[in-house]
Parts: structure tokens; sequence; C-alpha cells
């Protein structure tokens, strides 16, 4: 079936480093691909989103670009922050519609000073 | 703005007893669902519903149910607890069944 498949964590960096995490995902058609931030305590939120290929999405100097050669969407960040520590989700819908999502299962990013 | 609002925050139950799990949103959003956050899962979709007075089944409906009597609120009833049912559970909205989700802040569940 359609998921995806997410690098497992936990990663640590110290700030200023660049982050990449991997997305990976498997569908029978077109997808669109999202990534899902969850701040500690707090519930998920959309960070960026793409919805076709070569599509590049960004918010808060975080990236992602829809790969459909490689199957992939990674997130990367040039220089991280302490206040990006949270949880990453990657997130495809073929587009029928919310009840459709497939989440993958999260890499917490923790950011040292 | 509150956005999505769940209570209660934690919950702790013993087997077999039934509880729910509520949800209330004040962004006049149509489409409402729940999520189970289980370690190195993902979150998987229980139940979903388009608007008030319609529900459906997502991926793990079992052990659960749901009504939408007004656009507001999107209560979930555990009937009877198992420890199967520990999780975090998340409670989400959107606009329409294609726009961003908004997510509450999650209920911790322990069943023991």
């Amino acid at each position: 079936g359609d998921s995806v498949t997410q690098m497992e964590g936990p990663v640590t960096l110290s700030e200023e480093a660049f982050l990449t995490i991997n997305c990976t995902y498997t569908a029978t058609g077109y997808p669109s691909l999202f990534w899902y931030v969850q701040y500690p305590g707090e519930g998920l939120q959309l960070l960026l989103k793409a919805t076709k290929a070569d599509d590049k999405g960004s918010n808060k100097g975080f990236e992602a670009t829809y790969r459909k050669e490689t199957t992939s969407f990674h997130l990367e960040k040039g220089s991280v922050q302490v206040s990006d520590s949270a949880v990453y989700f990657c997130a495809l819908t073929l587009g029928v519609g919310n009840n459709d999502m497939r989440f993958g299962a999260g890499t917490r990013l923790t950011v040292k000073p | 703005n509150a956005g999505v609002t769940q209570t209660p925050k934690f919950q702790v139950l013993k087997t077999g007893q039934s509880m729910t799990l509520q949800c209330a949103q004040d962004m006049n959003h149509e489409y409402m669902s729940w999520y189970r956050q289980d370690p190195g899962m993902g979150l998987r979709l229980i139940h979903y519903s388009v608007g008030a007075g319609i529900t459906d089944q997502g991926e793990v409906p079992n052990g659960y149910n749901v009504s939408r009597s007004t656009t507001e609120d999107f209560p979930l009833r555990l009937l009877s607890a198992a420890p199967s049912q520990t999780s975090v559970y998340f409670c989400a909205s959107s606009y329409g069944a294609l726009s961003p989700l908004h997510f509450g802040n999650g209920t911790r569940l322990t069943v023991t």
C-alpha cells in the first residue's frame, strides 16, 4: 500500500549545523507530499508541502523537493537553531482527501547550543 | 483563537472501562478526524468526519466509536478499553478534505 519511510532518529546536531532528514515514499499514483512538525507538548502543524514532481516546498528556512525519479522528499535546512528541536513527520496523500493521508514514523531532532 | 482543543491531556483506565475523549474546534472546519500515535508507527487514522452527521472509518477503527452532532465537536469513545489502546490520541480538523490539517495537543491514554 501507499506509505512513507523516514530515517530513524533521534538526530542530534549542534546549532548552525546542516540538517537532512530523509523521506522516501511508495505510492500507486502521484501523491502530494508533506512535512509536519511537532514541537514539545504540542500537536502537529504543517511545515511545507509539494503537490507535483520537481516542486520545492519551503518554510522557516526548511526546504524539500519532490523527486519523482527517486521517490523522495528529503527535508533540509542550512543552519539549524535550538528552536528547531522537534519531531518531524513526512506524509503523503493521493488527493482523495485528508482521510487518505499516510504518515511516517517521525524523526526526533535535538539541536544543542 | 483556541484552534483544536482536546481533553483530557492524560488518562489512565483499567481494562474494560469506557471513556470519551473530547475534541472541539472553533474554526468552522467541516473535516475532523482522530489519529493514534504509537512509537515507530507514525499516526494512524481511526475515524473521520466530513461534516455534521457524517462519519466514516479509517485505518484502525476497531474498539472506537465516534459521532458528529455539531460542526464543532467530534468525541471519540472507547467502548471497553484494552491495553492495546494505550497510545497518544490526536484530533485534527481542516477547512475541507484537502486543506492542511490543524491538530490538537493530544491525549496520552494508558490502559492497565
